[in-house]
């Protein structure tokens, strides 16, 4: 499964639209791009995936470039309970490793 | 209603010693994973299971054995624990093995002394 690249750490003002980037450079056409996250000594949490159309559900948005080359996380009214690591994976159709990167901590500010 | 549950939440044990975790999912999923979580955080895979047939088998040392005695349980059973043996076990279930979305279990806290 191709690689990713996250920021280490992001801050986000309470109530704002919080925009997490990820590269996958080396992304195949047989593979998605995962997001999950994990609150602080809970388990991870699935987010949402997609393949190369952009996709939007009660959670977050995942906007996918034309070349699939990077991808970013929309959460659009952060609250404080997005306060998490945030993990985004690129995952091979038919894998069924999910192979965890060092994601980004999200810190949402009052 | 837990999809994914674990127990014990926590364990506390003595080196040498051999415990038992164990995990359960109401989702009527058919494949099961056990991950580990170091205390640097880093997620690794450990084992899955589909149908009760262990399908992945990352370098685990002997000393962990998964058992499913139906699909809907995957246990983990440590013998001879070590020091390094210390992390967080999660367990997670998914529908089919071809990559479906992964739901995870709370996570077993396990300290070796």
């Amino acid at each position: 499964d191709a690689k990713t690249t996250q920021p280490t750490s992001m801050d986000c003002a309470e109530g704002r639209a919080a925009n997490l980037p990820c590269n996958h450079s080396t992304i195949s056409g047989n593979e998605y791009v995962y997001w999950y996250r994990q609150i602080h000594s809970q388990g991870p949490q699935y987010i949402i995936h997609g393949l190369k159309n952009n996709e939007t559900n009660e959670m977050a948005s995942l906007i996918i470039t034309e070349d699939r080359k990077s991808s970013t996380l929309i959460l659009p009214h952060a609250t404080l309970r997005d306060t998490a690591v945030y993990y985004c994976i690129v995952r091979r159709i038919g894998n069924e490793k999910l192979t965890f990167g060092t994601g980004t901590r999200l810190t949402i500010i009052p | 209603d837990t999809a994914v549950s674990q127990t014990p939440k926590y364990l506390v044990t003595q080196m040498g010693n051999d415990k038992s975790i164990k995990c359960e999912q109401n989702l009527g999923h058919d494949t099961m994973y056990w991950y580990k979580q170091d205390s640097k955080k880093f997620l690794k895979i450990m084992f899955s299971y589909n149908n009760k047939e262990l399908i992945i088998n990352e370098t685990v040392p002997n000393r962990f054995s998964p058992k499913s005695p139906d699909k809907a349980h995957l246990n983990l059973h440590i013998n001879s624990l070590e020091l390094g043996d210390s992390a967080v076990y999660f367990c997670a279930s998914s529908q089919g093995r071809g990559g479906e979305t992964q739901y995870f279990g709370p996570g077993t806290r396990l300290l070796v002394l």
